[in-house]
């Protein structure tokens, strides 16, 4: 299993671009990367999923280095309400286990 | 609305009394699994079912019991707890089509005394 390095915090203003990177250098060639938050011991909500290509939806988007040993999940106008522990996490395809390491707590401010 | 149940959310006991947390998801998901969360050691996982009966451990399974009889349900059992159980407790589900997105409940505060 790949291993993640994340930035234990960061901070964001409110209204502006919250952009969380993750080291995931150790990645193989079948495994996604995946991005979690968990809003306050609430169960944690999934967000994106990519192998190669950036990916975009409602939520967020995600860009990943050509070589895949990194990926940065971008909110583009944080609200308060993005506050919460984000985690990044390779998986194979076809691999249920989701192996979360501490994550980043972002703390969005006023 | 597509979504995963946990009950009960909160539960207080006592040491050797056995109990269950139910789990059901109304997605048709073929895959379910049982995470336990700590400060300090995150979400580990319990145990996990491809599908019905079918149930395999995970990276902490002492102490717990799991089944598989319906595709919606997949209930934790703790056969005799003791405090060192005393956890929040998530059960997901995932189909493996769609992305594999997968699904968590709500959580469940178990307390051992």
């Amino acid at each position: 299993d790949a291993k993640t390095t994340q930035p234990p915090s960061m901070d964001c203003a409110e209204g502006r671009a919250a952009n969380l990177p993750c080291n995931h250098s150790t990645i193989s060639g079948n495994e996604y990367v995946y991005w979690y938050r968990q809003i306050h011991s609430q169960g944690p909500q999934y967000i994106i999923h990519g192998l190669k290509n950036n990916e975009t939806n409602e939520m967020a988007s995600l860009i990943i280095t050509e070589d895949r040993k990194s990926s940065t999940l971008i909110l583009p106008h944080a609200t308060l309400r993005d506050t919460a522990v984000y985690y990044c996490i390779p998986r194979g395809a076809r691999t249920g286990k989701l192996i979360f390491g501490q994550g980043t707590t972002l703390q969005v401010k006023p | 609305e597509a979504q995963v149940t946990q009950n009960p959310r909160y539960l207080i006991t006592v040491t050797g009394k056995k109990l269950t947390v139910t789990c059901s998801q109304n997605m048709n998901h073929e895959y379910m699994s049982w995470y336990r969360q700590d400060p300090g050691l995150g979400l580990r996982q319990i145990y996990y079912s491809m599908n019905v009966e079918v149930t395999d451990k995970g990276d902490v399974p002492e102490g717990y019991k799991v089944s598989r009889k319906e595709k919606r349900n997949f209930p934790l059992i703790l056969e005799s707890p003791s405090p060192n159980q005393t956890s929040l407790y998530f059960c997901a589900s995932s189909s493996w089509l769609l992305g594999e997105t997968q699904y968590f409940g709500p959580g469940t505060r178990l307390l051992v005394l």
